[in-house]
C-alpha cells in the first residue's frame, strides 16, 4: 500500500546549526503535507504545512520544501536550539481526506 | 485556551477489565480521532468521528469502541483489554487539515 516514511530515524545536530529532516511519500495523489513536532511526554504539535501546488513554505525558523518529482518532503530548522529536541513526523492528507503519519525522526541537539 | 484533554494520563489495568479513556475538546471541531502510538509503528488511527453520532473504523479498530453523543466528547472504550493494547493513546480533533492532539494516555494492560 502507499505510505509516508522517513529516511533517518535519528538525527544529531550541533546547537546553532541548521537541521534538515527528510521524508519520502509514495501517494502521488496526496495534496497536502504536514510536519508535526512531538516533545517527550506530549502529543504531536502542528509545525507547518504545504499544499501540493507549492514547492516551498516558510515559517518562523522553519521551512518546508516539497519536491513532487521525487516525492520528497523536507523540514529545515534554522539555528537549531535545545528546545528543538523532539521527534518530528511528516504526514500526508491522502485522496480520502485521511491523514497518514510517517514513523518519525528523533532530533538530538548536541551542545 | 483551545485544547484537547484526555483522562486518565496513566493507567495500569489487568486483562479483561473494562476501561474508558475520556477525550474532550473545546474548539467546537466536528472531526475527532483516536490514535495509538507504538515504537517502530508510529501513529495509527483507531477510530474517527466526523460529527455527532457518526463514527468510523480507522486502521486498527479491533478491540476498541467509541461513541460520539455530543460534539465535544469522544471516549475510547476497551471492553476487554488485552496486553497487546498496551500503548500510548492520543485523542485529536481536527479543523480542516490541522489536527490538535491531546497530551496522551499511557495504558498498560497486565
Amino acid at each position: 500500500g502507499e505510505s509516508v516514511g522517513l529516511h533517518l530515524p535519528t538525527l544529531s545536530v550541533q546547537e546553532g546549526d541548521n537541521s534538515i529532516i527528510n521524508c519520502a511519500y509514495s501517494n502521488s495523489a496526496s495534496d497536502y503535507f504536514i510536519w508535526y513536532k512531538q516533545e517527550s511526554g506530549k502529543g504531536p504539535q502542528f509545525i507547518i504545512d504545504i499544499r501540493s501546488n507549492m514547492d516551498k513554505r516558510q515559517g518562523q525558523r522553519v521551512t518546508v520544501l516539497l519536491n513532487k518529482t521525487v516525492k520528497h518532503l523536507s523540514l529545515q530548522i534554522a539555528a537549531t536550539q535545545p528546545g528543538d529536541s523532539a521527534v518530528y513526523f511528516c504526514a500526508e492528507n491522502d485522496r480520502d481526506d485521511k491523514i497518514i503519519f510517517g514513523k518519525g525522526t528523533r532530533l538530538h541537539i548536541l551542545p | 485556551e483551545a485544547q484537547v484533554t484526555q483522562n486518565p494520563r496513566y493507567l495500569i489495568t489487568v486483562t479483561g477489565k473494562k476501561l474508558t479513556v475520556t477525550c474532550s475538546q473545546n474548539m467546537n471541531h466536528e472531526y475527532m480521532s483516536w490514535y495509538r502510538q507504538d515504537p517502530g509503528l508510529g501513529l495509527r488511527q483507531i477510530y474517527y468521528s466526523m460529527n455527532v453520532e457518526v463514527t468510523d473504523k480507522g486502521d486498527v479498530p479491533e478491540g476498541y469502541k467509541v461513541s460520539r453523543k455530543e460534539k465535544r466528547n469522544f471516549p475510547l472504550i476497551l471492553e476487554s483489554p488485552s496486553p497487546n493494547q498496551t500503548s500510548l493513546y492520543f485523542c485529536a480533533s481536527r479543523q480542516g487539515n490541522e489536527q490538535f492532539f491531546g497530551p496522551g494516555t499511557r495504558l498498560t494492560v497486565l
